[in-house]
């Protein structure tokens, strides 16, 4: 089956562009999170949404940083005015609502962004 | 506040030697825990996890972590390795009826020939 998708897999930017990550989530899956992960750490949190609603956006570094997913399904995030310590692997997860499964999250690829 | 502690960052064993990979956690509240496995340019893939229930948990791959209440540990165990254990592994803790997930630092294994 379908797991999570990410898109572009490989991003390079030069400092001050604006990117937009893409995440296609498990057909379904109501949560969706987006974690930060720098090179040789674990991913930090950036934003969780349930369904179209962010109900957290507190690690999101700066204002720069912006996440969206108006339909419920696929979700955006856009960084503005890329800095070079941007620079690091954005993963998307998607959990399912309920049941015995509910607190393991379904992780993407990853989008690898390296800003020049 | 919840945090979660990896000690080592790397671990070098040989294959077929037992895997011993450390985790201890904070959490005010009975944590739900887990280990991910992390492949070159992949993204993480959950070994095991803990919510409730039989505190000696199994996964994937043969691996395997027992849940230390007295200790705040989660330490992931497997009773031999095998070349294609090496990877990048995560301890996780997260918490009923929360959404957040804390990952710790991580610990690269190494498998020796």
């Amino acid at each position: 089956g379908a797991g999570v998708s990410q898109s572009p897999r490989y991003k390079v930017a030069k400092r001050g562009q604006d990117v937009a990550l893409r995440c296609d989530p498990i057909s379904g899956h109501v949560s969706l999170f987006w974690y930060q992960q720098a090179l040789g750490q674990g991913p930090e949190f950036l934003t969780y949404f349930q369904n179209e609603a962010q109900l957290d956006k507190s690690g999101l570094p700066s204002d720069r940083f912006f996440a969206e997913r108006p339909e419920g399904s696929v979700s955006t995030l856009k960084i503005q005015r890329t800095q070079q310590e941007d620079s690091a692997v954005y993963l998307c997860a998607s959990r399912p609502a309920m049941g015995r499964d509910s607190y393991e999250q379904y992780f993407g690829p990853g989008t690898r962004l390296t800003v020049t | 506040a919840q945090s979660v502690t990896q000690l080592g960052s790397h671990v070098s064993v040989s294959e077929g030697a037992l895997v011993l990979l450390r985790c201890n956690y904070s959490s005010s509240v009975p944590p739900y825990l887990f280990w991910y496995v992390q492949y070159p340019n992949q993204g993480l893939q959950l070994l095991l996890k803990y919510t409730t229930g039989a505190t000696l948990v199994k996964g994937i791959n043969g691996f395997e972590a027992e849940f230390k209440k007295s200790e705040t540990s989660f330490h992931l165990t497997k009773p031999s390795a095998h070349m294609s254990d090496a990877a990048e592994y995560f301890c996780a803790v997260s918490y009923t009826g929360g959404f957040k997930t804390i990952f710790g630092a991580g610990t690269r294994l190494f498998v020796k020939a």
